[in-house]
């Protein structure tokens, strides 16, 4: 079946370091793939997408590349803020039985002190 | 546009009650889902409905039911509630849940005593 795999977290980071978190994922076929953040107290929102190999999703600074190659999604952004401290979650969605399954990571948590 | 309203936003029940969390979406999305979150676990599907009058099982469906009798409604239903399901539940809702994103409610934090 279909999987996410995150790195564990928590990321804690200063203020204008580079982050990088890691996403992996198993799947048949061509998953799209989505980087969700979750603020504290609310529910998931979308950050960026990217549907098919080579796309690169973009969004408020963060950055991520769709790799076939290697099957990673890995986030990125070159200068954090504190106020990008929240949880970020990997996620593919495929074809599974006639519909559409989104598969979820377990969520990476970033910290981010001034 | 509300887009998905999740009520209550707190509740605190007592081992063997009944409950149903309410799950409205305003934006004719086909696809629903329920999620409960735990510390550690991410994101685990519960319950997930295709379309009106479509529903089918997720990872962890024991102890839930779900219906799907309009489009815009999708209630979760704890049947005795048990201190494991002691979560955050989260429900979302997607165009055709294909390469669209999922717009998600903003919580019930559940308590079972």
């Amino acid at each position: 079946g279909n999987s996410v795999t995150q790195m564990e977290g928590p990321v804690t980071l200063s203020e204008e370091a580079f982050l990088t978190i890691n996403c992996t994922y198993t799947a048949t076929g061509y998953p799209s793939l989505f980087w969700y953040v979750q603020y504290p107290g609310e529910g998931l929102q979308l950050l960026l997408k990217a549907t098919k190999a080579d796309d690169k999703g973009s969004n408020k600074g963060f950055e991520a590349t769709y790799r076939k190659e290697t099957t990673s999604f890995h986030l990125e952004k070159g200068s954090v803020q504190v106020s990008d401290s929240a949880v970020y979650f990997c996620a593919l969605s495929q074809p599974s039985g006639g519909s559409y399954i989104p598969t979820f990571g377990r969520g990476t948590s970033l910290i981010v002190h001034p | 546009n509300a887009g998905v309203t999740q009520t209550p936003k707190f509740q605190v029940l007592k081992t063997g009650q009944s409950m149903t969390l309410q799950c409205a979406q305003d934006m004719n999305h086909e696809y629903m889902s329920w999620y409960r979150q735990d510390p550690g676990m991410g994101l685990r599907l519960i319950h997930y409905s295709v379309g009106a009058g479509i529903t089918d099982q997720g990872e962890v469906p024991n102890g839930y039911n779900v219906s799907r009798s309009t489009t815009e409604d999708f209630p979760l239903r704890l049947l005795s509630a048990a201190p494991s399901q002691t979560s955050v539940y989260f429900c979302a809702s997607s165009y055709k849940a294909g390469a669209t994103e999922a717009f998600f409610g903003q919580g019930t934090r559940l308590t079972v005593v």
